[in-house]
């Protein structure tokens, strides 16, 4: 079974500039998340969605970052503009349903300078 | 609302066991994680408990849930240099959410 693509693996910008992210699940799972991992920070969960509606993204700042799941399958994350403190690991998995099935990418990590 | 705690380091000797604790506020959580990070990496499901458990056992790998304490610990046996990583305990299921709520991740690290 194919794990979750992501892509770029790294990407540094400047500050201002605007970045997109893009995962593709695996195959079947419903439910894919993004998350955002700060170094020396646990992951904090960006948005979920279920199929191509959101269920979640109460911690999504809204302002400069938003995403989207057309189709129900892949998923791209934008940020415009970036800012310094969103330097950090962003993290895409996905699940089939609730439970033990969650599988998380390698993460694109992004430096904001 | 959902909280996960846990310490920052730990260090042992290789061939030692190693004890990773992990506290949580929800008494509402369906299940726990325990995830491990390498450096650069993504993160890798070690193991999970569902919360009517309280031990869940796994080759090198126990996992002990005192649900009474809201307490998570993952037992490593004969820790190896391979085990050097960060540990995630993570908790699902706050008010029926299917989202991981992570703590802050543990950071072993193997003497020789």
């Amino acid at each position: 079974e194919a794990g979750v693509a992501q892509s770029p693996r790294y990407k540094i910008i400047e500050k201002r500039q605007s970045v997109a992210f893009w995962c593709n699940p695996i195959s079947g799972h419903a439910t894919l998340y993004w998350y955002q991992q700060i170094l020396g920070q646990g992951p904090k969960l960006l948005i979920q969605f279920q199929n191509n509606g959101v269920v979640d993204d109460s911690q999504l700042p809204k302002d400069r970052f938003s995403a989207e799941r057309l189709k129900g399958v892949d998923s791209t994350l934008k940020i415009q503009p970036a800012k310094l403190e969103d330097s950090a690991v962003y993290l895409c998995a996905s699940s089939f349903s609730a439970g033990g099935g969650y599988t998380f990418g390698s993460g694109t990590r992004l430096t904001v300078v | 609302g959902e909280d996960v705690e846990q310490s920052l380091f730990l260090s042992v000797r290789e061939g030692d066991s190693s004890v990773i604790n992990c506290t949580y506020t929800d008494s509402s959580s369906t299940y726990l994680y325990w995830y491990k990070q390498e450096p650069g990496a993504g993160l890798q499901l070690l193991t999970y408990i569902f919360s009517n458990m309280d031990m869940k056992q796994d080759q090198r790998l126990t996992v002990l849930l005192n649900k009474k304490d809201k307490h998570l610990s993952l037992r490593i046996a004969d820790t190896q240099t391979g085990d050097s990583a960060i540990y995630f305990c993570a908790e699902s299921g706050f008010k029926g959410a299917q989202k991981l709520v992570f703590g802050q991740g543990t950071r072993l690290t193997i003497n020789p």
